[in-house]
């Protein structure tokens, strides 16, 4: 089955980290670029991080620059997310995705076309 | 504050057709493509839209996308009861260098 699965999710007291893992399976993950999304409790959906096929290149949004990490190991089928320095708006899911590449006529639009069941994170004292 | 936009909430009845927006600006959805999300309450989202107006395989051909300058439409028509879900856009932003969602439609089937 073509799926990807979250871990490490739990709560946290503020100024402390998690590692968050995502593993996949039913496709070959090392052809893909990885994302972290997350979605606090009835809010919309975020963008975090991405890391391309090799890892070679990641990028991040501003609101978590410099406390989050994204990695990936590719012989083991695995996206990660360290997350550190936890506030209290950071309370969310987090979701591993997949960026699909849908090409045609020479142009690949990506889209976030594999979503995991998402890791819970909560950040409270 | 999402720099794409949506309006929080659309209806229809079964059968009838409903078009929900996202709005954007020259850095993002006016010079990208626009991808459309569906997600029922508890679960992940799901892609439903990419590339603006391009189906993957499984979505119902009832669901269509399209984009016009700094905004874009997903119409759904013959609303079924299951249909009834949140609806985001995505795209990237040049500005920010970053992948935003619109804060999302929740469709009701009345």
């Amino acid at each position: 089955e073509v799926q990807l699965v979250e871990s490490g999710g739990g709560l946290v007291q503020p100024g402390g980290s998690l590692r968050l893992s995502c593993v996949s399976s039913g496709f070959t993950f090392s052809s893909f670029e990885g994302h972290w999304l997350r979605q606090a409790p009835g809010k919309g959906l975020e963008w975090l991080s991405y890391i391309t096929i090799s890892g070679d290149r990641r990028d991040y949004a501003e609101s978590v620059r410099g406390r989050f990490t994204i990695s990936r190991d590719n012989t083991k089928n695995s996206l990660y997310l360290q997350v550190n320095t936890l506030r209290a708006e950071d309370t969310a899911v987090y979701y591993c995705v997949r960026e699909g590449r849908f090409c045609s006529g020479g142009i690949c639009p990506g889209a976030f076309d594999l979503w995991g069941q998402g890791t819970v994170v909560t950040v409270s004292s | 504050q999402s720099v794409v936009t949506q309006a929080p909430s659309a209806s229809g009845t079964p059968g009838q057709s409903v078009t929900i927006t996202c709005s954007g600006s020259g850095s993002n959805i006016g010079v990208n493509h626009v991808n459309w999300h569906q997600q029922f309450p508890g679960t992940a989202p799901k892609l439903l839209i990419y590339d603006n107006d391009r189906r993957p395989s499984g979505v119902p051909d009832r669901f269509s996308g399209s984009k016009s300058g700094t905004s874009a439409s997903l119409a759904i028509s013959g609303l079924h009861s299951e249909d009834e879900a949140k609806y985001f856009c995505a795209t990237w932003d040049v500005s920010l260098s970053a992948w935003v969602f619109g804060g999302g439609t929740d469709l009701t089937v009345l």
